[in-house]
């Protein structure tokens, strides 16, 4: 089975400030997609970033970056330079590559504080 | 372009009714899903299809069917409700091949009595 953990529930960051969020997964497949979602009040779910298991290198989407510790089930997110509209419920995912079966985590609410 | 839209809003049943939460899309998008949210317990996946006359099983799919004649519409049905089937149910579509973009719709808030 596979699981996705996300264990917090809310993180606070001031603007302009950076600010991780964390999330751990198990599987055991070797060829697999990771991708961090954002939902705002609206509700619609928004791809942020997606790391692919097989790369080595972190991916990156101006602000935001993860760091992909694979041996560690590891998959953490930084957003850089926090803005108001970063406010949102972020949720962690997982996707056994060749499926369309996604996973999600329980979600982190991140407030930005003026 | 509507994106995805879901109907109802809200809704409100008695255990042991039955109903058909809608979905359509007009993306031309093969996937379409449906996932329910609970606090605490993040998005799950019930069901989903790849393409009209294709579906198959999430994560949570025991007391939900799902059909799908066309590539637009992709309809839930709770064929007996319980207490436990209150959630926020959504519906997702996108594209196939290479992309993890998916389209949400704005949710139906189900509860059950």
């Amino acid at each position: 089975a596979q699981t996705v953990t996300q264990s917090q529930p809310e993180m606070s960051v001031q603007e302009a400030e950076t600010v991780t969020l964390s999330c751990t997964y198990d599987t055991s497949e070797s060829d697999y997609y990771l991708f961090w979602y954002k939902q705002p009040p609206s509700r619609q779910m928004i791809l942020v970033i997606r790391q692919e298991a097989y790369k080595q290198q972190n991916a990156t989407e101006n602000r935001f970056s993860v760091n992909f510790q694979k041996a560690a089930k590891s998959f953490s997110l930084k957003i850089s330079d926090s803005q108001l509209g970063d406010a949102a419920m972020y949720f962690c995912a997982l996707r056994r590559s060749g499926t369309y079966k996604y996973i999600f985590g329980t979600g982190t609410r991140l407030k930005v504080l003026a | 372009n509507a994106g995805v839209t879901q109907t109802p809003k809200f809704q409100v049943l008695k255990t042991g009714q039955s109903m058909t939460l809608q979905c359509a899309q007009d993306m031309n998008h093969e996937y379409m899903s449906w996932y329910r949210q609970d606090p605490g317990m993040g998005l799950r996946l019930i069901h989903y299809s790849v393409g009209a006359g294709i579906t198959d099983q999430g994560e949570v799919p025991n007391g939900y069917n799902v059909s799908r004649s066309t590539t637009e519409d992709f309809p839930l049905r709770l064929l007996s409700a319980a207490p436990s089937q209150t959630s926020v149910y959504f519906c997702a579509s996108k594209g196939l091949g290479d992309t993890d973009t998916q389209y949400f719709g704005p949710g139906t808030r189900l509860t059950v009595l």
